[in-house]
C-alpha cells in the first residue's frame, strides 16, 4: 500500500538548520507532485512547499520564502525539506503528503508526521 | 491568498445526529474544495474532493456540496468513529489554505 515516512525533526535552536526526509513506497513516487505541511500544536493545518513530479518547479508559503527549500530524489523516492534560520514559530509537526494533480489536486496519503521543536 | 473562512469551530452532537460544516472562500475556487478529516496524534485523511466527490473508501453518510464559494460537509447518522477535527482546504492555487478546522464532539 501507499506510505510515506518522515524522518529528521527534533530539538533545535533558534537560528540553526533541519534537514527533513520523506520516503516514500506502494506509488509511483516520480510520476507526482509532492506537499510538505505544517502543523503547530493546537493549530490548524498550513500549507509549507510544493515541488512538481520531476522537481522543476517549486513553491512556498510567504512564512518560509528564502529560509526553506523543497528537493527530492527520484531514484531513492525520496522527499526533502531543507529548514534554514529558524524560529521559534516554526514549531510544528511537519507531514509530507502526495498531490494528485490534476483537475481534482488533492492530498493523499499523507505521512505520519515529524516534530520539530525550535527552543533554546 | 485565498482565504478559507470555516464554521463552527467547535460542534456538539450525538450519535445518530447530523452535523453540517461549512467553508466560505474568499475567492471563486471552482470545485478545488477537498475535505479531510483528523484525529488526535494521526496524519489528516481526505475525504471528499473537488467539492461534492466521495473518495474511495470514505462511507457514503459523508456528502460535500457546494453553492458559488460556499461549500458544505454534511455527515449523516453520525458514527462514534466519526468524531474528530474536519478541515477544509483549497486546491485551486498556492498557497494552498486550509480552514481553522472544525472539532467534533461527542455531547
Amino acid at each position: 500500500q501507499m506510505q510515506l515516512v518522515e524522518s529528521g525533526g527534533g530539538v533545535v535552536q533558534p537560528g540553526k538548520s533541519l534537514r527533513l526526509s520523506c520516503a516514500a513506497s506502494g506509488f509511483s513516487f516520480g510520476y507526482f507532485s509532492m506537499n510538505w505541511v505544517r502543523q503547530a500544536p493546537g493549530k490548524t493545518l498550513e500549507w509549507v512547499a510544493l515541488i512538481s513530479y520531476d522537481g522543476s518547479k517549486t513553491s512556498f508559503a510567504d512564512s518560509v520564502k528564502g529560509r526553506f527549500a523543497i528537493s527530492r530524489d527520484n531514484s531513492k523516492n525520496t522527499l526533502y525539506l531543507q529548514m534554514n534560520t529558524l524560529t521559534t514559530e516554526d514549531t510544528a509537526v511537519y507531514f509530507c503528503a502526495r498531490d494528485t494533480g490534476g483537475d481534482t489536486s488533492l492530498f493523499d496519503p499523507w505521512g505520519q508526521g515529524t516534530l520539530v521543536t525550535v527552543s533554546s | 491568498d485565498i482565504q478559507m473562512t470555516q464554521s463552527p469551530s467547535s460542534l456538539s452532537a450525538s450519535v445518530g445526529d447530523r452535523v453540517t460544516i461549512t467553508c466560505r472562500a474568499s475567492q471563486s475556487i471552482y470545485s478545488s474544495l477537498n475535505w479531510y478529516q483528523q484525529k488526535p496524534g494521526n496524519a489528516p485523511k481526505i475525504l471528499i474532493y473537488a467539492a461534492a466527490n466521495l473518495y474511495s473508501g470514505v462511507p457514503s453518510r459523508f456528502r460535500g456540496s457546494a453553492s458559488g464559494t460556499d461549500f458544505t460537509l454534511t455527515i449523516s447518522n453520525l458514527q462514534p468513529e466519526d468524531f474528530a477535527t474536519y478541515f477544509c482546504q483549497q486546491s485551486f492555487s498556492t498557497p494552498y489554505t486550509f480552514g481553522q478546522g472544525t472539532r467534533l464532539e461527542i455531547k
